[in-house]
């Protein structure tokens, strides 16, 4: 299966500011995941990237608050912008892992104050 | 109602127990049964993976899946220690084919020596 490196690992950031984490994966894909996992909450998927296309969001996340870029079949990024402390949560890529379900990378873990 | 529900716990056995571990669904079309097992400060690991109704075993590891009832289990036995991590259940409709997760809430395991 794939394998992802996510950075960064984890960030305390001012409320109001924006933070890009980045997601490299060692093998092409079409797909990549971005994840949103709150304390004690169950993940929840942001949106799906595709290559060459504008990213999918699902029910309740929006386009100007984690804008999504994917340049190329192995990279995407997520930024979470104008950040408020409900924005506090771990943030995860995945991508398809073959035949046996979804890798994810090991998170980024976000705390903002 | 969630499309998935599981008990959160958390669950505390010792060690060489049995755990079970379950989790309902509401949405029919789902077709694809998957237990990640994350770590803390880590990002989910793919435990087991099932398609439709059935029983799979792997080493201590049994999953099953009954869809007549929207009902899946993992079954843990002889558990050790490092099995204690937050269990958490997924399921999709298409797999690999841009098929969005579900995941239950996850259910924290404590295995203690």
């Amino acid at each position: 299966s794939a394998v992802i490196s996510q950075k960064p690992s984890r960030d305390i950031c001012q409320r109001g500011t924006s933070l890009t984490i980045q997601c490299q994966v060692d093998s092409q894909v079409t797909m990549m995941f971005w994840y949103r996992q709150q304390p004690g909450q169950s993940l929840t998927l942001i949106a799906t990237a595709n290559q060459g296309s504008e990213a999918t969001y699902e029910s309740g996340f929006v386009i100007d608050k984690f804008p999504i870029s994917r340049p190329n079949l192995t990279f995407s990024t997520l930024t979470v912008s104008n950040m408020s402390p409900e924005d506090s949560s771990i943030y995860l890529c995945s991508v398809p892992g073959g035949s046996y379900g979804y890798t994810f990378g090991s998170g980024t873990r976000l705390t903002v104050v | 109602q969630k499309e998935v529900e599981q008990d959160p716990g958390p669950l505390s056995v010792p060690e060489g127990a049995i755990v079970s571990l379950n989790c309902t669904y509401s949405n029919s079309a789902f077709q694809y049964f998957m237990w990640y097992r994350q770590y803390s400060r880590k990002g989910p690991e793919l435990l087991m993976y099932t398609y439709s109704s059935g029983n799979k075993e792997d080493g201590r590891f049994t999953a099953q899946v009954d869809k007549s009832s929207k009902y899946i289990s993992l079954f843990i036995r002889d558990s050790q220690p490092s099995d204690s991590a937050t269990y958490l259940c997924a399921m999709s409709g298409l797999y690999n084919q841009g098929g969005k997760l579900i995941f239950g809430q996850g259910t924290e395991l404590s295995v203690k020596p």
